[in-house]
């Protein structure tokens, strides 16, 4: 059973970047596609990007410029960097494996990390 | 981005009752309609994708229905367990889009 864990520092000062990893146990992170998605405090869901295995990204147009996502087969690993960090990013980051039918563009989220806090504040 | 818009934002029902979330987007997405149960301090879980697909594991009094900009989510008989909130999400376009969320309080 596939499972995924977020890692990383839960405070990030103003203007830094965040580095988030997620683990991929259980499978293997090939053939997939695999999401990270944030929700504010108190707030709702926000789809931030993902990456194939294979590099391919595709990101939220409104954090395209400080996001990027990248993938390391050899350790089932896929990281997020968001840079010129303010409040506003502070949030539950979640990583997700992106299941569904890829023949027919049938998408969804159907594995979820536990999710980890970042808190951006000096 | 495509605007997803679910009513009501939130909902008092009791045990044993049928409860209906509606989601419409701001344009047609098809069936490429998610919904997702979210309880507090945990992470969202997939119970419809496709728009009326039940994911595996899913109790069946869970049910989705609509195509095109208008969506369901039914709950045929709410259990204790199902007090949450609920997420639609739209897979037809990026940037994937979220409802706002609705909150299902017991009454």
């Amino acid at each position: 059973q596939v499972q995924l864990q977020e890692s990383g520092p839960g405070l990030v000062k103003p203007s830094e970047t965040l580095s988030l990893t997620c683990t991929v146990s259980g499978g293997s992170i090939s053939n997939y596609f695999w999401s990270w998605i944030r929700q504010p405090p108190g707030k709702g869901l926000e789809w931030i990007g993902y990456i194939y295995y294979n590099g391919n990204t595709n990101y939220n147009p409104s954090l395209k410029s400080r996001v990027t996502i990248s993938v390391d087969t050899s350790r089932n690993q896929f990281s997020l960097r968001l840079s010129s960090v303010t409040a506003a990013d502070t949030a539950v980051y979640y990583c997700a494996r992106v299941g569904g039918y890829y023949q027919l563009y049938y998408y969804y989220m159907d594995v979820w990390g536990k999710g980890t806090t970042v808190t951006v504040s000096s | 981005d495509i605007q997803m818009t679910q009513s009501p934002s939130s909902l008092s029902a009791s045990v044993g009752d049928r409860v209906t979330i509606t989601c419409r987007a701001s344009q047609s997405i098809n069936s490429y309609l998610n919904w997702y149960q979210q309880k507090p301090g945990k992470a969202p879980k997939v119970l419809i994708y496709a728009a009326s697909s039940l994911q595996s594991g899913v109790p069946s009094r869970f049910s989705g229905s609509g195509s095109g900009a208008d969506f369901t989510l039914t709950i045929s008989s709410l259990q204790p367990e199902d007090f949450a909130t609920y997420y639609c999400q739209q897979t037809y376009t990026t940037p994937y889009t979220f409802g706002q969320g609705t909150k299902l309080e017991i009454k």
